[in-house]
């Protein structure tokens, strides 16, 4: 079955670093991947979306990589801030009209 | 922009009651989404909608059922909750396949 893995520890780092975060899924070719963020006790809010013929994408501070042949996305965050700590979710279409998410990393910034 | 709104932010109800979760969306999208979150579980899909009326199970549908008589409201229902529906439920609409969703507030629900 369909698995999508993130890393369940949180990561911790200091305000201004880059943070990284990984997704890897299993058993699917998906056309596209999404990156959202949650706040605790409130509902996802969508950051971004990439689809398999791209590489790279970027939206102000954060950066999106995809690669379908490692079955990989990296979420970077650069120039953290505290306002940054949440966690973050990978999630895809996999082959049914639903998206599946991954259990989500929790992002700590440091002041 | 966007609003998805789940009727209750907190609810608490007896083993056994009928439990209702309503959801709107006002921005006509095709698609709605019924998911459920618990510590260390994620998001795990219970139902979800492409159409009026129509409906297909997710990974966890045993013990809900949906209903979407129009299009822009997808309420899911417990039969007759037990303690471990206990979770917070998040509806989410999307437009059509590959495309964003857009989440709802919550709903959480303790099951006593």
């Amino acid at each position: 079955s369909q698995k999508i893995e993130q890393n369940s520890e949180a990561l911790n780092i200091q305000e201004g670093k880059t943070a990284t975060l990984t997704c890897n899924y299993t058993n699917y070719s998906p056309a596209y991947l999404q990156w959202y963020r949650q706040d605790p006790g409130r509902g996802p809010v969508f950051l971004l979306l990439i689809r398999e013929n791209e590489k790279e994408k970027r939206k102000e501070r954060l950066k999106v990589t995809f690669d379908t042949t490692l079955k990989q996305s990296l979420f970077h965050i650069t120039a953290s801030q505290p306002a940054d700590s949440a966690t973050y979710l990978c999630a895809l279409y996999t082959g049914r009209r639903a998206l599946t998410f991954g259990s989500g990393t929790r992002l700590q910034v440091q002041p | 922009d966007v609003k998805v709104t789940q009727s209750s932010r907190y609810l608490v109800k007896r083993t056994g009651e009928k439990v209702f979760l309503e959801c709107v969306q006002d921005m006509d999208h095709e698609n709605m989404f019924w998911y459920r979150q618990d510590p260390g579980l994620g998001l795990r899909l219970i139902y979800f909608s492409y159409d009026v009326k129509m409906k297909e199970k997710g990974d966890i549908p045993e013990g809900y059922s949906v209903s979407r008589e129009k299009k822009e409201r997808f309420s899911l229902i417990l039969e007759s909750a037990s303690t471990n529906q206990t979770s917070m439920y998040l509806c989410a609409s999307s437009f059509w396949q590959n495309t964003e969703a857009f989440f709802g507030q919550g709903t959480r629900l303790t099951v006593v």
